[in-house]
């Protein structure tokens, strides 16, 4: 069993849906990363979290630290917002390291 | 208040050459992690050098090596390479703190032909 588990794998969405993805994890850790790739691309941190809440723009990523579950939000998604997103975690159980969730293909259509 | 700057953005190589990709990282940051990402692929980590040494190593063979400058910037190695060297090749940088905040790069893409 991987030790950071997104869900869905792959998600299709029209535009201006709401989009949710989750992110499930098995080990103690420091923080949560939400991370974005577009095809070819680089990565891109959208989040850091180690507890609560954090809004920027029409993203919303969410952690319960007793549960081991974050969820990242997209409103009213639009198709630039189609990319690869990933959870990744790091903290004591991994030396620090970051382990990395499979990721998420979201395609949203206009 | 630059981000995490890789170079060079794209390479291509013939096998058995050598090639060095380096990386400087984000203002304030101490530790630098590389990772390869095969296309399709999700990231692996290669290594990560703080205070200018390895300081831990993914299941990579010894044809990468790397290097810490005492400015933090990093230096990728990848000796005699193969075809499946083909990757993307990201920088990230971390605070000193070892709270988990990661900034990266956007990569070096890699062609070996």
């Amino acid at each position: 069993k991987n030790e950071v588990e997104q869900s869905p794998q792959n998600l299709t969405a029209q535009e201006g849906e709401f989009i949710t993805i989750n992110c499930s994890y098995s080990v103690g850790i420091s923080a949560l990363h939400w991370l974005q790739q577009h095809p070819g691309g680089g990565i891109v941190s959208l989040f850091m979290l180690s507890s609560g809440k954090k809004k920027h723009g029409r993203l919303i990523a969410t952690i319960n630290i007793q549960e081991k579950h974050s969820s990242l939000h997209i409103t009213a998604s639009h198709p630039r917002d189609s990319a690869v997103y990933i959870c990744a975690v790091v903290g004591p159980d991994s030396n620090y390291q970051l382990i990395w969730g499979a990721g998420t293909k979201l395609i949203i259509k206009p | 208040d630059a981000g995490v700057t890789q170079s060079p953005t794209h390479l291509i190589k013939t096998r058995g050459q050598q090639v060095t990709l380096r990386c400087s990282p984000k203002s304030g940051h101490d530790t630098v992690s590389w990772y390869q990402q095969a296309l399709g692929q999700g990231p692996q980590f290669i290594f990560q050098y703080y205070e200018e040494e390895e300081r831990q190593r993914g299941n990579f063979p010894d044809r990468f090596s790397g290097h810490q400058f005492p400015n933090y910037s990093s230096e990728l190695n990848v000796n005699a390479l193969l075809l499946g060297d083909s990757a993307l090749y990201l920088c990230a940088s971390s605070l000193p703190s070892r709270s988990g905040g990661y900034t990266f790069g956007s990569g070096t893409r890699l062609t070996v032909v």
